[in-house]
């Protein structure tokens, strides 16, 4: 069955620091998309992806967090510099780009920045 | 935009109670709708869909029916079960196939 995989499933850092989280979308999708869920918020679409080309990006902050598809099996998200509301779980899903089509999700990269 | 209104919760339920979790819809034109179920530790996944007016989308017990006249897509399970108990979101697509999805409503169900 396949799957989106990411990496790391948790990640603990200091306010400051570099994050980048990875995410390896499904073979053959030729959409991923970012997401960032919280209890407050609930899902948020932070960036995506058509053909390893960036859309949309207007829901991430731009002055902090960037978003790339450097190849067809790799997304990262990385957050320069994190700070403690950076806090959350990121998803990275994937799909076919058909609005019948659904989307797969991987399971998540819990995000704590202390 | 095309949005979705659902049923915020939480939902409590004992075994074998029967489930609806409204979801209503705002949209242009008729798009496919779906659910997606979270469970614990994990990130969404396609629990039903249906595709156009009056199509019902079922999967593990659970149905929905696309009723384009009250614009809504409810859930319903007829007999939930404790391994039931997750989160559970409506959604609908946009114009650039990012998915939209509603607040999601978590359901908790008791032996």
């Amino acid at each position: 069955d396949a799957r989106v995989t990411q990496t790391p499933r948790h990640k603990v850092t200091e306010m400051g620091q570099e994050v980048t989280m990875r995410c390896q979308p499904i073979l053959g999708h030729n959409t991923v998309f970012w997401y960032r869920q919280t209890m407050m918020q609930g899902l948020e679409l932070l960036a995506y992806f058509r053909n390893r080309a960036p859309l949309d990006d207007s829901g991430m902050p731009k002055d902090r967090f960037s978003a790339e598809m450097p190849d067809a099996t790799l997304a990262t998200l990385k957050i320069q510099p994190s700070e403690p509301r950076d806090s959350a779980v990121y998803f990275c899903a994937s799909g076919l780009g058909q609005k019948d089509s659904p989307l797969h999700f991987g399971n998540g990269t819990r995000l704590t920045v202390t | 935009g095309d949005s979705v209104t659902q049923m915020e919760g939480p939902v409590t339920l004992s075994e074998e109670a029967f489930l609806t979790i409204n979801c209503t819809y705002t949209a242009t034109g008729y798009p496919s709708l779906f659910w997606y179920v979270q469970y614990p530790g994990e990130g969404l996944q396609l629990l039903l869909k249906a595709t156009k007016a009056d199509d019902k989308g079922s999967n593990k017990g659970f149905e929905a029916t696309y009723r384009k006249e009250t614009t809504s897509f409810h859930l319903e399970k007829g007999s939930v079960q404790v391994s039931d108990s997750a989160v559970y979101f409506c959604a609908l697509p946009q114009n650039n196939n990012d998915m939209r999805f509603g607040a999601g409503t978590r359901l908790t169900v008791k032996p």
